[in-house]
């Protein structure tokens, strides 16, 4: 089974702090995602990665900035946290797939982020 | 006008019911047609996959798209309670590992 693990379910912040959200799969695959999940807004996409160091944005980037060192593990930081970005942050991974086929997107159990 | 549609709900259904979901996309480029289900304080987790135009069924569930009036569907029959949880629509394109997302559809069904 794929597995997309998130470093925490719930985590309280301070304004002005440093946040680092981690995610973790465990299947190889090349691309990774950062959502967020606001009510009524459904889920936007923050950051996508589909390879090691490479990145780009969604449709929501400002005020994060991501990490991808290594394949199976992406980052999400917000440099400093408001509390606007108080929110539920989901990760997906998928593998690369190519125009003919589409990749199943597997997520992650999410980040519960409120921001103080 | 927003890329996908859907209704939030909330929908609240008895068990046994039959149910339908429905989402409207504005891109034509849009050729992958997925619903995903996602339970209290879960992640997604994909239902139904369906490439262009058609039907597709997987028990009780059914996933129709028709392309030519941009509509996506999906059918619970015989509903049940464990079928309560938030449904979203999701399309791709061309770059087909971006996926655009409807703001999902809280679905409750009592027993």
């Amino acid at each position: 089974d794929v597995k997309v693990t998130q470093s925490s379910r719930y985590l309280v912040k301070r304004t002005g702090e440093k946040v680092f959200l981690e995610c973790v799969q465990d299947m190889d695959h090349e691309n990774m995602f950062w959502y967020r999940q606001d009510p009524g807004l459904g889920l936007r996409l923050i950051y996508f990665s589909y390879d090691v160091k490479m990145k780009e944005k969604g449709d929501i980037p400002e005020g994060y900035s991501v990490s991808r060192e290594k394949k199976e593990r992406f980052s999400l930081i917000l440099e400093s946290a408001s509390t606007n970005q108080t929110s539920m942050y989901l990760c997906a991974s998928s593998l690369l797939g190519g125009r003919a086929t589409y990749n199943e997107q597997f997520f992650g159990p999410g980040t519960r982020l409120t921001v103080l | 006008q927003k890329e996908v549609e859907q209704d939030p709900g909330p929908l609240s259904v008895p068990e046994g019911a039959i149910v339908s979901l429905n989402c409207t996309y504005s891109n034509s480029a849009f050729q992958y047609f997925m619903w995903y289900r996602q339970y209290s304080r879960k992640g997604p987790e994909l239902l139904m996959y369906t490439y262009s135009s058609g039907n597709k069924e997987d028990g009780r569930f059914t996933a129709q798209v028709d392309k030519s009036s941009k509509y996506i569907s999906l059918f619970i029959r015989d509903s049940q309670p464990s079928d309560s949880a938030t449904y979203l629509c999701a399309t791709a394109g061309g770059s087909n590992y971006k996926l655009t997302f409807g703001k999902g559809t809280l679905l409750t069904v009592n027993p």
